[in-house]
């Protein structure tokens, strides 16, 4: 059976440190690997990775993954309060497009003023 | 705005009651999903419209029930319902480019909230 892993399940932080959420799988066929932060109803979409090792960005998010060991990770440098959401990961997998994708349990981020 | 729309936004309804949900996407994509968020579990893929193809969950029960009329809409129809189908209904949509190598992201909708009384 798939399987998508996240820890730490949840995490507090004060204003200005740097976090890093591990996301870990388990799944025939993958595909893909995508990152969603989700703060309110709507989880948004952050990065899709599909290569080990090239770092994708985006401010002071960045992510990356390793197919050899099955993880991704996704860093936040800096927190600001408004990183304070949960972050979702998920694996695209199996044989059929569209099909199959794999959430996590999502990691619980509170960011402290 | 993500492009996809989901309504109603909140529904509260007794367990003899028959309502839909509603999903509606302006982005031209070819895959269309429901998923099931309960309070500390994983999303939960209930079915997937993927390319005119309807693929399903099998451990949702049969008292939901989706519609795909065309690729830009979605119904998931409810009857009988239990009160621990109480959850967040989110409906995903996505471009398939048949050839690729994955599917690429998928963009989801607000959620409606359901209240099973």
């Amino acid at each position: 059976e798939d399987k998508v892993v996240q820890s730490p399940l949840s995490l507090v932080v004060h204003e200005g440190d740097t976090v890093t959420l591990n996301c870990s799988y388990e799944v025939t066929n993958f595909r893909s690997l995508l990152w969603y932060k989700q703060e309110k109803k709507a989880p948004t979409f952050l990065f899709m990775l599909t290569s080990s090792g090239i770092e994708k960005k985006s401010g002071r998010l960045s992510s990356i993954l390793d197919k050899k060991e099955l993880f991704s990770i996704l860093n936040i440098t800096a927190t600001q309060t408004g990183d304070s959401a949960i972050y979702l990961c998920a694996v695209e997998a199996g044989d059929n497009y569209g099909q199959n994708f794999v959430f996590g349990p999502g990691t619980r981020l509170s960011v402290l003023p | 705005e993500t492009g996809v729309t989901q309504t109603p936004r909140h529904l509260v309804m007794g367990m003899t009651n028959k309502k839909s949900l509603k999903c509606e996407q302006h982005l031209g994509h070819n895959a269309m999903y429901w998923y099931k968020q309960s309070a500390k579990k994983p999303l939960e893929l209930m079915f997937v419209y993927s390319l005119e193809e309807r693929v399903e969950n099998n451990s949702v029960p049969s008292r939901f029930s989706p519609e795909c009329p065309n690729s830009s809409h979605l119904f998931l129809h409810l009857h009988t319902l239990q009160p621990e189908d109480s959850a967040l209904y989110l409906c995903a949509s996505s471009l398939i480019w048949v050839g690729g190598s994955n599917t690429g992201e998928l963009f989801f909708g607000e959620g409606s909230r359901l209240t099973v009384l």
